[in-house]
């Protein structure tokens, strides 16, 4: 079945930092891919997106690039900032517009000053 | 534009008893998704409803229902609460038109059995 992996958390880091968090998929043809992100006591909201291979979503410094060849979207900041700290979702959707969105387990990001 | 909007924000129950939970799609929206987020299991799909029909379900017991209404609103049921069932549930909703859309959640209602 379809699914997504990501890496285990929780993920610390002092500010200014580069950050990566790996994110891999499971399915057949081309599902759209997607990073949440849930600041506390909120709900999720999204971060970035990307709909074909090669597609490199971007938004507020964050970046994830859809990989076809290694079935991954892995997601990167290249300085982050304390308000940064959140957990943060990889998800999948299939083609069809009716399919779920099928979410990974999610990373807890803590950026220290 | 007002935001998806859950009621009520927190909840306590008892084992045994049920519970209704609301959520109030953005206007235009028709897709709604429930979800039950513990530290344990992340987020877990609960179902879907698009125009008023159950359009995917996940793997939950008989006990977790739902309906959607005619505004699109929601609703879901727990029946005969169990500990484990403490959670936040978070409702998303779409327009689902288009397989790229993003979903938006609302703040979610938490869930404490006692």
């Amino acid at each position: 079945g379809n699914s997504v992996t990501q890496m285990e958390g929780p993920v610390t880091l002092s500010e200014e930092a580069f950050l990566t968090i790996n994110c891999t998929y499971t399915a057949t043809g081309y599902p759209s891919l997607f990073w949440y992100v849930q600041y506390p006591g909120e709900g999720l909201q999204l971060l970035l997106k990307a709909t074909k291979a090669d597609d490199k979503g971007s938004n507020k410094g964050f970046e994830a690039t859809y990989r076809k060849e290694t079935t991954s979207f892995h997601l990167e900041k290249g300085s982050v900032q304390v308000s940064d700290s959140a957990v943060y979702f990889c998800a999948l959707k299939k083609e069809t517009s009716y399919d779920k969105v099928i979410f990974g387990p999610g990373t807890s990001l803590s950026v220290i000053p | 534009k007002a935001g998806v909007t859950q009621t009520p924000r927190y909840l306590i129950k008892t084992r045994g008893q049920q519970v209704t939970l609301s959520c109030s799609p953005i206007s235009g929206h028709r897709s709604v998704s429930w979800y039950q987020q513990t530290p344990g299991q992340g987020l877990q799909f609960l179902f879907e409803y698009f125009s008023e029909t159950q359009r995917n379900k996940g793997n939950f017991p008989g006990r977790f229902s739902g309906r959607q209404f005619s505004n699109s609103r929601s609703e879901m049921n727990v029946s005969t609460l169990e500990l484990g069932d403490s959670a936040l549930y978070l409702c998303a909703s779409s327009l689902n038109v288009a397989t790229n859309e993003k979903l938006f959640f609302g703040s979610g209602t938490q869930l404490s059995v006692l």
